[in-house]
């Protein structure tokens, strides 16, 4: 079972929905990371987090420690919004190595 | 402002062949890593580094060696490729590890 997974695999909208992706994790953390990889391939950090939540534009992220979980939000979503997003942990053990869930393709349409 | 810098992008070698990426940053970071990244599994990290001269392997090492000389910049090496080293290449770079990470665009390698 990988340490790090990710929900849905897929996801298809409307423009104009709330659309959430989900991240559960297994073993301890020290921060989160939520990466996007846009169709040409290049990736992006969203946002890193080690606790409550954060905000940037229309996207919101959030983590609950205690349960071991992390939710992507997108507010309003938009066609430019089709990417897919990657949830990664640093572990506590692993010093500086960062661990990826296989990530979320989401597909906005107008 | 260019971040970070992979080149190549694409490449297509022969069974056999060695090559050399290149990750230039010029963000002054310390930490710099090599992933790759393969359909239906998450980015894997291949080779890191911690600091300029100091290089570790990461979950999928073999066939792969790294060097980093100057702090700007981190080789990735495959002195014999195979075919089932055919992926896309990452590297990211950061200041530490719990700060903001820094991907190149990617490098394309096919192994024929």
């Amino acid at each position: 079972k990988n340490e790090v997974e990710q929900s849905p695999q897929n996801l298809t909208a409307q423009e104009g929905e709330f659309i959430t992706i989900n991240c559960s994790y297994s073993v301890g953390i020290s921060a989160l990371h939520w990466l996007q990889q846009h169709p040409g391939g290049g990736i992006v950090s969203l946002f890193m987090l080690s606790s409550g939540k954060k905000k940037h534009g229309r996207l919101i992220a959030t983590i609950n420690i205690q349960e071991k979980h992390s939710s992507l939000h997108i507010t309003a979503s938009h066609p430019r919004d089709s990417a897919v997003y990657i949830c990664a942990v640093l572990k506590e053990t692993s010093g500086s190595r960062l661990t990826f869930g296989e990530g979320t393709q989401l597909t906005v349409n107008p | 402002n260019a971040g970070v810098t992979q080149t190549p992008k694409f490449r297509v070698l022969k069974t056999g062949q060695s090559m050399t990426l290149l990750c230039a940053q010029d963000m002054n970071h310390e930490y710099m890593y090599w992933y790759r990244q393969d359909p239906g599994m998450g980015l894997r990290l291949i080779h890191y580094s911690v600091g300029e001269g100091t290089t570790a392997k990461g979950e999928v090492p073999d066939g792969y060696n790294v060097s980093r000389l100057k702090k700007q910049n981190f080789l990735l090496g495959l002195e014999s490729a195979a075919p089932s080293q055919t992926s896309v290449y990452f590297c990211a770079s950061s200041w530490k590890p719990n700060t903001e990470a820094f991907f190149g665009q990617g490098t394309r390698l096919t192994v024929v």
